[in-house]
């Protein structure tokens, strides 16, 4: 069963803030955040493994509540280049696999 | 450091044709390894996993298959292409259980 994400799409202008969120039925032993641009890879943004845990990377970031259901990406004071399907992954449940949200479509302009 | 590569990066084949993706891994040793797939608009299915040359474990029933004939390298195979096959084809790697995964460029399928 895969980690439910929303809102499914959020358009931005420049500057301002957006919060994506990752929630699961039962606890995640940890939460991998991806960005994918249109047609590349997806792109590792941070992890977070512990209940409590808050992690940032420049303007980008998230965090992970106590009972370890939910994890949210904060980004703040949009750019142009954030725009792209932002993807939480839960990990840890064997060999590494990661099962994917469905993914948060964010569009920033001008 | 690790470098991930993909290829080939953009393929077209016709229905019916066979189909081999490759995969490869530099700069570590004994990765897991990964297959997942990318509908156009949609999110990341995951197709096969392995943890070590020659161990290949599904999570789909579909029409593709997986191997490992290399620490380093994971192919991804067909017989015989279905119209369904098309998308994007991303190849993954990590060191373990709670390692975060690092993709590679990936490859475009269209099946015509």
């Amino acid at each position: 069963q895969q980690p439910v994400q929303s809102p499914q799409a959020v358009i931005l202008r420049e500057g301002e803030d957006a919060v994506i969120n990752c929630s699961s039925s039962k606890a995640l032993y940890s939460v991998h955040w991806y960005r994918q641009k249109h047609g590349e890879a997806p792109v590792f943004l941070m992890i977070l493994l512990k209940g409590g845990e808050q992690k940032g990377h420049e303007k980008i970031s998230a965090s992970f509540n106590e009972k370890k259901q939910q994890s949210s990406l904060y980004l703040t004071a949009s750019q142009l280049s954030y725009s792209g399907t932002y993807f939480c992954g839960e990990g840890g449940t064997s060999y590494g696999k990661l099962t994917f949200g469905q993914g948060t479509i964010l569009t920033v302009h001008p | 450091s690790q470098t991930i590569h993909q290829w080939p990066a953009t393929l077209v084949q016709p229905v019916g044709s066979p189909l081999s993706l490759e995969c490869t891994v530099e700069g570590t040793s004994n990765p897991n390894l990964y297959w997942y797939r990318q509908a156009a608009g949609r999110g990341l299915q995951l197709l096969f996993y392995s943890v070590g040359i020659g161990q290949i474990s599904s999570e789909v029933p579909q029409n593709l298959s997986a191997s490992r004939p290399q620490d380093r390298q994971f192919i991804l195979s067909s017989k015989k292409l279905l119209l369904s096959d098309s998308g994007f084809y991303l190849c993954a790697w990590n060191r373990g259980n709670t390692d975060t995964q690092y993709f590679g460029p990936g490859t475009r399928l269209t099946v015509l």
